[in-house]
């Protein structure tokens, strides 16, 4: 089962911030936040990951909240091409289990 | 382009057969895990090859096994197909057990 959970569906306009929450209130201390999307029936692809901090990258930014128990993935500017399913996953060294994800959808 | 290639990209089986699904890994790469992903359904990990060691496992049944070669490349085998094993089967290399995961673009396995 996962450990994570996330809305199904959320909608954002272009040119805005998304901003996609999840839940993982069991993650234990060696276990690490990652995203990844999948764009139709691709292969999934790497966003950002983290710990304990906030993170950011080219692509995102990641805010975890201080007792670790979830984390919001913004996008800052939602573009057409960023619709996609959105999957956040708490990861150790050797498992790594997806939940059913978000998927967003940026309007025009 | 990940550097991440599977084969074969589609195929179709029946019941009872067995099947194997190939994975190059991005050069460099000491990690593999595998993922069956049904339709409408996020990845389920099925397992993970460290250094040609089978370092975690998902909740898949024995008849799911894998090799992860020196180069490590690596391979899933399926045996006594079911209908149910019709998915898409990803493979993704890590240069380590916590690192980004790099995915292929998956073999597509249908069973009649």
């Amino acid at each position: 089962d996962a450990k994570t959970t996330q809305p199904p569906s959320m909608d954002c306009a272009e040119g805005r911030a998304a901003n996609l929450p999840c839940n993982h209130s069991t993650i234990s201390g060696n276990e690490y936040v990652y995203w990844y999307r999948q764009i139709h029936s691709q292969g999934p692809q790497y966003i950002i990951h983290g710990l304990k901090n906030n993170e950011t990258n080219e692509m995102a930014s990641l805010i975890i909240t201080e007792d670790r128990k979830s984390s919001t993935l913004i996008l800052p500017h939602a573009t057409l091409r960023d619709t996609a399913v959105y999957y956040c996953i708490v990861r150790d060294y050797n498992d790594m289990r997806f939940g059913a994800g978000t998927r967003l959808t940026v309007k025009p | 382009e990940t550097g991440v290639t599977q084969s074969p990209t589609h195929l179709i089986k029946t019941r009872g057969q067995q099947v194997t699904l190939r994975c190059s890994s991005q050069s460099g790469h000491n990690t593999v895990s595998w993922y069956q992903q049904a339709l409408g359904q996020g990845p389920q990990f099925i397992f993970q090859y460290y250094r040609e060691e089978e370092n975690g496992r998902g909740n898949f049944p024995p008849r799911f096994s894998g090799l992860q070669f020196p180069n490590y490349s690596s391979e899933l085998n399926v045996n006594a197909l079911e209908l149910d094993d019709s998915a898409l089967y990803l493979c993704a290399s890590s240069p380590d057990q916590i690192g980004e995961l790099f995915f292929g673009e998956g073999s597509r396995l249908t069973v009649l």
